[in-house]
């Protein structure tokens, strides 16, 4: 069983730049979260993706924006980098929408300057 | 608004010493609570959830409604759990739906 793999490991932007980030869902998840986790704090919701539809968002500006596929793997889009966007960004899938029982792939560290 | 304190950055104990570290949450609302794990060099994990009411290395956790509270318990700590936990609650309702409210983590050391 393949877990969930993210990509790139880490990345640095320039301020005004855009990223891509991208996850590889757990085999047989159809859900997919996005986190923000700044240094020394705890995970942030950003959005989530079920069946290819955003199914939910958190308190994150319109320049976070997001993809699921038909192979629900997923991408977290982020347009106009501010220098507080450095931070981990974690990828994880679940087996049904609506749990809490995620299962997070090992982020993505973006540093903006 | 929902909200996860956990008040220890930092935990120390002796193996073999009893841990508790602590978790208050605020919801209006039932809602689930979950302790998640971070190893060293080792991605998030689920340690044990409050509707499971199980046993996951040793560790315990009862959810006290009354003291909106969800403390994470071992009667006797390994040096093999030292790791950053991680309290979060996922709401009942609405937009808390599906989402996780994280606490800011508290990096437990067990000494030799």
């Amino acid at each position: 069983e393949t877990g969930v793999t993210q990509s790139p490991t880490h990345l640095i932007k320039t301020r005004g730049q855009q990223v891509t980030l991208r996850c590889s869902s757990q085999s047989g998840h159809n859900t997919v979260s996005w986190y923000q986790q700044a240094l020394g704090q705890g995970p942030q919701f950003i959005f989530q993706y079920y069946r290819e539809e955003e199914n939910g968002r958190g308190n994150f500006p319109p320049r976070f924006s997001g993809l699921q596929f038909p192979n629900y793997s997923s991408e977290l889009n982020v347009n106009a980098l501010e220098l507080d966007d450095s931070a981990l960004y974690l990828c994880a899938s679940s087996l049904e929408v609506n749990t809490g029982e995620l299962f997070f792939g090992e982020g993505s560290r973006l540093t903006v300057l | 608004a929902q909200r996860v304190t956990q008040p220890e950055k930092l935990l120390s104990v002796f193996k073999g010493a009893p841990v508790e570290l602590k978790c208050n949450y605020s919801y209006s609302g039932s809602p689930e609570l979950f302790w998640y794990v971070q190893y060293s060099r080792q991605r998030l994990q689920l340690l044990l959830r409050h509707i499971s009411r199980e046993s996951i290395k040793g560790f315990t956790a009862d959810l006290n409604k009354g003291e909106t509270s969800f403390h994470l318990k071992k009667p006797f700590a390994q040096e093999e759990d030292s790791a950053m936990y991680y309290c979060a609650l996922s709401g009942n309702r609405g937009s808390t739906l599906g989402r996780l409210y994280f606490g800011r983590g508290t990096q437990l050391t067990v000494w030799p």
